[in-house]
């Protein structure tokens, strides 16, 4: 079965730091570019970024909204992706999904497999 | 920064035909993905680059496109289609990912 698992949400103070997890299982991680996408309660889907896969040298893209604080990388030896946040805000609050890049070729940006998702919430 | 418009609510009649529209300016030149979103639950896939669909999702769902304007069709919308709809697409560089912000679509 094909599966993303995310972990390490919790909650965390403002300009605090937080590293998430993501375990793949039942396809061939390492030839997949991941993304992560994060939901706040009762708002709409938000981008947070994607690494690609070795042969496109692992390159990696952010929103504006994080970029310079998050750092996503992974582990193919693992089947693992991480999201890295730093200097989080309360803004960040949000549901956070892995997601695999569909493959299918010339569908650069669809997402056909996602994770639960992890909840981080950032408070004092 | 790239934007996607999509109308905040749809509602339509059982049996009756859904259409829900994303616009965006880089649309002649990247595909569209259309995602159903139902309540505590995560997305899921239902229309890849513009018009194809994923194996299991209802041949009752179909997306077109002209011009800057996407569009899913729901044919024969049934209760259990009741949900939250994004569209997905990427800049003209291709470079960041962009999501609308999502479509309520009622079955009255």
């Amino acid at each position: 079965e094909v599966q993303l698992v995310e972990s390490g949400g919790g909650l965390v103070q403002p300009g605090g730091s937080l590293k998430l997890s993501c375990a793949a299982s039942g396809f061939t991680f390492s030839g997949s570019a991941m993304h992560w996408v994060r939901q706040a309660s009762g708002k709409g889907l938000e981008w947070v970024g994607r690494i690609r896969s070795k042969p496109n040298s692992y390159a990696t893209a952010y929103a504006a909204s994080v970029k310079g604080r998050f750092t996503i990388s992974r582990d193919d030896s693992k089947n693992t992706a991480y999201l890295q946040m730093n200097s989080l805000k309360t803004e960040d609050t949000a549901v956070y999904y892995c997601t695999r890049r569909i493959a299918v070729a010339g569908a650069y940006y669809g997402m056909d497999v996602w994770g639960q998702g992890t909840t981080v919430t950032v408070s004092s | 920064s790239y934007e996607l418009t999509q109308p905040p609510s749809v509602s339509v009649s059982p049996g009756q035909t859904a259409r829900i529209t994303c616009s965006g300016d880089a649309l002649p030149k990247q595909y569209a993905y259309w995602y159903q979103q139902k309540p505590g639950q995560a997305p899921v896939l239902v229309i890849y680059k513009d018009s194809e669909r994923p194996s299991g999702i209802p041949e009752r769902f179909s997306g077109s496109t002209s011009g800057t304007t996407v569009t899913l069709t729901i044919s024969g919308v049934q209760a259990e289609d009741e949900a939250d709809y994004y569209c997905q697409s990427a800049d003209s560089s291709g470079t960041y990912v962009v999501f609308g912000g999502g479509t309520k679509l009622t079955v009255l």
